[in-house]
């Protein structure tokens, strides 16, 4: 079956500091990836998105994923995080074909003044 | 504005008291879908609908039930709630059956307490 890891329940970084957020999944082929973030009190908002072609793929307010299928991560970085990018951070898998989508259990990101 | 509104936002109510959760989104999306986010769990799938008329079971279907007469609304009905059901709730809908092409669009959450 297919499931969605991410090992980090809390993250703390400081202001200005480069971020990463690791998520593995477990499925026989490569499905499509997806990251969501979630702001207090808001619904989640696709950050990025990946089936194919370049692994490395960027998404909106800063953020890139980079794929690697020799250890089924698609983890999500920043180079420089900012105050307003405290939020909850979602990795999401659909196997392909299907259109069922399976969370991860989410990271929450603390953001350092 | 294109979006997915839910109703209400916050919502405490007690053991057996039958009550709807609405969600209607404006944007002819034929996919829409409930959730629940737990800590430690991220979000789980209730129910989801293909189209009009057009509903099937999630992940955690149990105590809760779902129409879909009208394409934009999706309402998800807890007949008798219990504690176990105080939870955050999402409806989200996309385009149709490419995750890649359409992915979800949220509503900004149903946080419900059944005391």
């Amino acid at each position: 079956a297919q499931s969605v890891t991410q090992p980090d329940i809390h993250i703390t970084v400081s202001e200005g500091a480069s971020l990463e957020l690791r998520c593995n999944y477990s499925y026989g082929a490569t499905p499509y990836l997806f990251w969501y973030v979630q702001s207090p009190g808001q619904g989640l908002q696709l950050l990025l998105k990946y089936f194919s072609g370049d692994t490395l793929v960027q998404g909106i307010k800063g953020f890139e994923a980079e794929f690697k299928r020799s250890q089924s991560s698609f983890n999500l970085r920043k180079p420089s995080v900012h105050w307003s990018d405290a939020a909850e951070y979602f990795c999401a898998v659909v196997r392909t074909g299907g259109f069922k989508t399976i969370f991860g259990a989410g990271t929450r990101l603390f953001v350092k003044a | 504005e294109a979006q997915v509104t839910q109703n209400p936002r916050y919502l405490i109510t007690v053991t057996g008291k039958k009550l709807t959760v609405t969600c209607s989104q404006n944007m002819n999306h034929e996919y829409m879908s409930w959730y629940r986010q737990d800590p430690g769990l991220g979000l789980r799938q209730i129910y989801y609908s293909m189209n009009v008329e057009v509903t099937d079971k999630g992940d955690v279907p149990e105590g809760y039930k779902v129409s879909r007469k009208e394409k934009r609304n999706f309402p998800l009905i807890l007949e008798s709630p219990s504690p176990n059901q105080t939870s955050l709730y999402f409806c989200a809908s996309s385009w149709g059956q490419d995750p890649y092409n359409s992915p979800l669009h949220f509503g900004n959450g149903t946080r419900l307490t059944v005391t």
